[in-house]
């Protein structure tokens, strides 16, 4: 079963905008992660926010955490047609160890 | 390094039929994970090794899935009388230990079963 939901289920801007991806979730975490998938093959790891913090920045790349609400968003700014791909949240799972995906985002940035 | 790697990268079988999908972790690394992607969807957890036993198997669906990992390193995901929707991306994962941070995903297996 997969542990949460992502909004939208699909986005397409112009190179250049801001794009913005949601991740809702259910259980309590010790951390969140958003991970990039181009045509359906290997994940890359983007980055990842502990239960603890509430922002975080790599690059392009800007994580929100609310554990309150059980929500974290993904901001990717100055979008460029290589960013297009899917994205997707992931938590550590009920029971540890193994990752807990939602079901992502197809990102589409027109050049 | 090398990352981890799988093999074959797609495999194509008939209802009814056994297959094997193969893992390569990235060398050290004592944790590895499998998981299935269907079409439209987020990965989800099938197994993952601490070592050479299974630490967790709650992600297989059935009796027909089974996954080893003889000597601590390379893995193999067997799949009995395989069907139709057994059909997905199947991607493997290892990590320096037992751990959700920094687990490394390799290209995955891509099995279409006819």
């Amino acid at each position: 079963s997969q542990q949460g939901e992502e909004d939208p289920q699909a986005l397409s801007i112009q190179e250049g905008e801001n794009a913005t991806m949601n991740c809702s979730y259910k259980t309590s975490i010790n951390n969140l992660q958003w991970y990039r998938q181009n045509s359906g093959r290997g994940l890359v790891h983007l980055i990842l926010i502990r239960s603890n913090e509430r922002e975080k920045h790599s690059g392009r790349l800007r994580v929100t955490l609310d554990t309150s609400k059980k929500s974290s968003s993904l901001l990717i700014t100055a979008s460029r047609a290589a960013d297009t791909a899917s994205y997707f949240c992931a938590t550590d799972g009920p029971t540890g160890n193994m990752l807990t995906f939602g079901g992502g985002t197809r990102l589409m940035v027109k050049p | 390094g090398a990352g981890v790697s799988q093999t074959p990268s797609n495999k194509v079988t008939e209802k009814g039929k056994y297959v094997e999908l193969r893992c390569d972790p990235i060398s050290g690394h004592t944790a590895l994970y499998w998981y299935r992607q269907s079409l439209g969807q987020g990965p989800e957890f099938l197994i993952y090794f601490q070592g050479t036993g299974a630490a967790d198997d709650s992600g297989l669906p059935n009796d027909r899935f089974f996954a080893v990992r003889p000597e601590g390193s390379v893995s193999t995901l067997k799949i009995q009388r395989t069907e139709r929707g057994d059909s997905a991306v199947y991607l493997c994962a290892s990590s320096p230990v037992l751990s959700t941070d920094t687990q490394y995903f390799g290209p995955g297996t891509r099995l279409t079963v006819l």
